[in-house]
């Protein structure tokens, strides 16, 4: 069963602007992570944030976690063309992994 | 260093067949996981394997099994195909330690298994 679940789950923005993605789970966790994928392809490791951490930067990327909602955001600033992908929240609780159902983010040139 | 490779690429099979997929790991790496990708059930855990132990197990039925060899390589079996059984299977390499959380996983571009 899936653990987390994005909001929304598909995003349609103009190039230049930011997308904010969110994720709500259900129980206790290690830590999340943010994946992207591009076509059915494998993923990418995007951005991890510990259970004991409320917000992180990694370049254009910020996730911010608020452990009492259960709810973890990731924001694209500035986006490009080239950030049109799925893009999935994932939490960790012992050593395993669940993943939600995934956004669709289009970003139109 | 080398990303994870997953052989093969693509496989096309038939209801009641067998198969058997390859996954290498990141040198280094002894955490090896699999998920099933499909568009109904989204990623699923399939298992864990860590120092050719399996660690974690997902919900999934006896048909699928897998194991790791001293090298930390992987491969995944499912047995008694079915139409279901379609989907992309990624498999993921990790550096954890033996008592660590997962921290970040290293996917493989997927083996695409169609069931016909």
């Amino acid at each position: 069963s899936q653990q987390g679940e994005e909001d929304p789950q598909a995003l349609s923005i103009q190039e230049g602007e930011n997308a904010t993605m969110n994720c709500s789970y259900k129980t206790s966790i290690n830590n999340l992570q943010w994946y992207r994928q591009n076509s059915g392809r494998g993923l990418v490791h995007l951005i991890l944030i510990r259970s004991n951490e409320r917000e992180k930067h990694s370049g254009r990327l910020r996730v911010t976690l608020d452990t009492s909602k259960k709810s973890s955001s990731l924001l694209i600033t500035a986006s490009r063309a080239a950030d049109t992908a799925s893009y999935f929240c994932a939490t960790e609780l012992y050593s395993k992994l669940t993943f939600g159902k995934g956004i669709t983010l289009s970003v139109r040139p | 260093k080398a990303g994870v490779t997953q052989t093969p690429r693509y496989l096309i099979k038939t209801r009641g067949q067998q198969v058997t997929l390859s996954c290498s790991p990141i040198s280094g790496h002894r955490s090896v996981s699999w998920y099933q990708q499909t568009p109904g059930q989204g990623l699923q855990f399939l298992f864990e394997y860590f120092s050719e132990t399996q660690r974690n197990k997902g919900n999934f039925p006896g048909r699928f099994s897998g194991r790791q060899f001293s090298n930390s390589r992987s491969e995944m079996n499912v047995s008694t195909l079915e139409l279901g059984d379609s989907a992309l299977y990624l498999c993921a390499s990790s550096d954890k330690g033996l008592y660590s959380s997962t921290d970040t996983q290293y996917f493989g571009p997927g083996t695409r298994l169609t069931v016909l």
